[in-house]
């Protein structure tokens, strides 16, 4: 079975531009969350989306945005690009429900790491 | 809200020796427990969990986790450590809601850089 995917894996981008990140969960996951991590703040939560609904989200500001198709896959975007947004930004994926022996197990993908120039 | 402290962000060791890396959470409500390793430009990989029942669990790579109610730790330990172990660990709560639910997001420590040496 496939692992989490996201790409692309390293990228760089300017003060100012906009960044869209791609991550394909697990075959038959259904839930996708983003976290940033970063030396100074750790591993941060960003949201989670489950069938295409955004079900959580952390304390982020209004520039980080995020969505999910019907294949369950999943894009953030993020405008406006400030330094601070230099980080890892990993996706994980798991079943989304209740009960069983996965509950709250998240499989994390390599992540994507963003630097800000 | 809930938070996770991890109570040393680095923990030398030698090869072949016992260690012990601490986590305590707090939270007003039950949670489920996690130890999750991230080995040098990788994601996470879990290494163990603490849902219910026993309060020893046991993960892959010889690690295992005792859950403390009344201290609200997750400690983790391994009895003889190797070379390969050397990683940053970390320990993470996610809320148990209702019937059972946890949506996805964790709460994570600040990590614990293991290193071992020869």
């Amino acid at each position: 079975k496939a692992g989490v995917t996201q790409t692309p894996r390293y990228l760089i981008k300017t003060r100012g531009q906009q960044v869209t990140l791609s991550c394909s969960p697990i075959s038959g996951h259904r839930s996708v969350s983003w976290y940033q991590q970063t030396p100074g703040q750790g591993l941060q939560f960003l949201f989670e989306y489950f069938s295409e609904t955004q079900r959580n989200k952390g304390n982020f500001p209004g520039r980080f945005s995020g969505r999910q198709f019907s294949n369950s896959r999943s894009e953030m975007n993020v405008s406006t690009l400030e330094l601070g947004d230099s980080a890892l930004y990993l996706c994980a994926s798991s079943p989304g429900i209740t009960g069983g022996p996965g509950t709250g197990e998240l499989f994390f993908g390599e992540g994507s790491r963003l630097t800000v120039l | 809200a809930q938070s996770v402290t991890q109570l040393d962000s680095q923990v030398p060791v030698f090869e072949e020796a016992p260690v012990e890396l601490r986590c305590n959470y707090s939270s007003s409500v039950s949670v489920y427990l996690f130890w999750y390793v991230q080995y040098p430009n990788q994601g996470l990989q879990l290494l163990l969990k603490y849902l219910s029942g026993s309060t020893l669990v046991k993960g892959i790579n010889g690690f295992e986790a005792e859950f403390n109610k009344s201290q609200t730790s997750f400690h983790l330990r391994k009895p003889s450590v190797h070379i390969s172990d050397t990683a940053e660990y970390f320990c993470a709560v996610s809320l148990r809601y209702a019937g059972g639910t946890s949506y996805g997001k964790l709460t994570f420590g600040q990590g614990t850089i293991l290193t071992v040496h020869p």
